[in-house]
């Protein structure tokens, strides 16, 4: 059985970095593409980034400047990292399996399993 | 970028009631259209893929269609378990719609 769990601080300061993993059990990361969605309590989705089994990744243009995503193989988990954070920035963020593919148009794809979301608060 | 636009953004139904929600894009989408199922305190769940396609375990009430810029689900008899709010997300950006809620009437 698919697995993902988020895991990292609950509480970060405004203007630091949050940093979060997603430990993926059941499958190895590197049979499929991960993503980070986000959710501020009451409101809805939002995408925040992509890391595609090559490694490469692709980030919300809207976030793209303080995002980073990595991965690391031997553990089977991915990360994000967020910089400069402010209290917008306070959200349930979600780590979610990618399935889709490339054609000569770009990705298509969609999120068929998800972890079970971790809440970060940013506040001094 | 790539607006979406669900309607109704709430909406009130019985235990057996037919349920149509819209989804809108800004543009025509190239690319999947996925519907999503959001209970509280929850993970979205995967409903519907690429307009059309039944997520594995889904049950068969659910429906999707469209293309284009207008897509839609169907709940064709709601059951007590189906009031939650719903997320269609388009793939060319990865954008999400504003939810539709679903509540019991």
């Amino acid at each position: 059985q698919v697995q993902l769990q988020e895991s990292g601080p609950g509480l970060v300061k405004p203007s630091e970095t949050l940093s979060l993993t997603c430990t993926i059990s059941g499958v190895s990361i590197t049979n499929y593409h991960w993503s980070w969605i986000r959710q501020p309590a009451g409101k809805g989705l939002e995408w925040i980034g992509r890391i595609y089994t090559s490694g490469r990744t692709n980030y919300n243009l809207s976030l793209k400047s303080r995002v980073t995503m990595s991965e690391d193989t031997s553990t089977n988990q991915f990360s994000l990292r967020l910089t400069s954070v402010t209290a917008a920035d306070t959200a349930v963020y979600y780590c979610a399996r990618d399935v889709g593919y490339f054609d000569n148009s770009g990705y298509s794809g969609y999120f068929d399993l998800w972890g079970r979301g971790t809440l970060v608060s940013v506040s001094s | 970028d790539i607006q979406m636009t669900q309607s109704p953004s709430s909406l009130s139904a019985s235990v057996g009631d037919r349920v149509t929600i819209t989804c809108r894009a800004s543009q025509s989408i190239t690319r999947y259209l996925n519907w999503y199922q959001q209970k509280p305190g929850r993970a979205p769940k995967l409903l519907i893929y690429a307009s059309s396609f039944l997520q594995s375990g889904v049950p068969s009430r659910f429906s999707g269609s469209g293309s284009g810029t207008d897509f839609t689900l169907t709940i064709s008899s709601l059951q007590p378990e189906d009031f939650a709010t719903y997320y269609c997300q388009e793939s060319d950006n990865d954008t999400f719609g504003g939810g539709t809620k679903v509540e019991m009437k």
